[in-house]
């Protein structure tokens, strides 16, 4: 397996514009994650699914951050309107089981200007 | 909810002497600790990991204590590397996991 891939690795835009990020879990896993990580804020849980299914979103920071999972394969992160405090790197996770190693793709580094 | 505390932030260490980096978790619940490696650059990756029915668990040159009592757990790293050199995260979840609460980071540098 490839282990978790996201796309893009890097992504700049402006504010005011919707950012898409992506991510294919590891097959057969059941959960998947995303991550904030900033400097100031470290690495922050914003919403996770569970078979597809959104669990705990209570980490999103605001209304402009939604999250679907439409099969196993795919989840997305949105962002809009996006705005300069979203620059981040953004991870996505995905784990087997209860309290197992959790397996974060490469990233995508947003940042809005 | 949970919240982690870790310390120092940095850490610098002579090659070959051991590393030492400290956690506490509020939450009494929490039954997993895993500690993850980050290269400048690159993605977290699990080095080791400890249930709450375990004190203690080693794998090479790298060890991981669990104090329940007092809620807190230590990652120990003996005789360094320069590809030690990284920043090292705790977390702590509970059985319910996907809650996985991450402490502040410790930037460990490994001088030769």
């Amino acid at each position: 397996d490839a282990g978790v891939i996201q796309s893009p690795r890097h992504e700049v835009t402006e504010m005011g514009q919707e950012v898409t990020l992506r991510c294919k879990p590891i097959s057969g896993h059941d959960y998947l994650f995303w991550y904030r990580q900033t400097m100031m804020r470290g690495l922050e849980l914003l919403i996770y699914f569970n078979n597809n299914v959104p669990i705990d979103d209570s980490g999103m920071p605001e209304d402009r951050f939604s999250a679907k999972m439409p099969n196993a394969s795919f989840s997305t992160l949105k962002i809009q309107p996006s705005e300069p405090r979203d620059s981040a790197v953004y991870f996505c996770a995905s784990g087997g089981a209860l309290n197992t190693e959790a397996f974060f793709g490469q990233g995508t580094r947003l940042t809005v200007v | 909810g949970e919240n982690v505390e870790q310390h120092p932030s940095t850490l610098s260490v002579q090659e070959g002497d051991s590393a030492v980096i400290k956690c506490t978790y509020s939450d009494s619940a929490s039954n997993y600790f895993p500690w993850y490696k980050q290269e400048l650059g690159k993605r977290p990756q699990l080095i080791i990991d400890i249930r709450s029915n375990v004190g203690e668990k080693k794998d090479q040159r790298i060890a991981v204590t669990l104090n329940k009592t007092a809620k807190h757990f230590s990652l120990h790293i003996t005789e360094t590397q320069p590809e030690d050199s990284a920043v090292y995260f705790c977390a702590a979840s509970r059985g319910s996991w996907g809650k996985l609460q991450f402490g502040a980071g410790t930037q460990v540098v490994v001088t030769p």
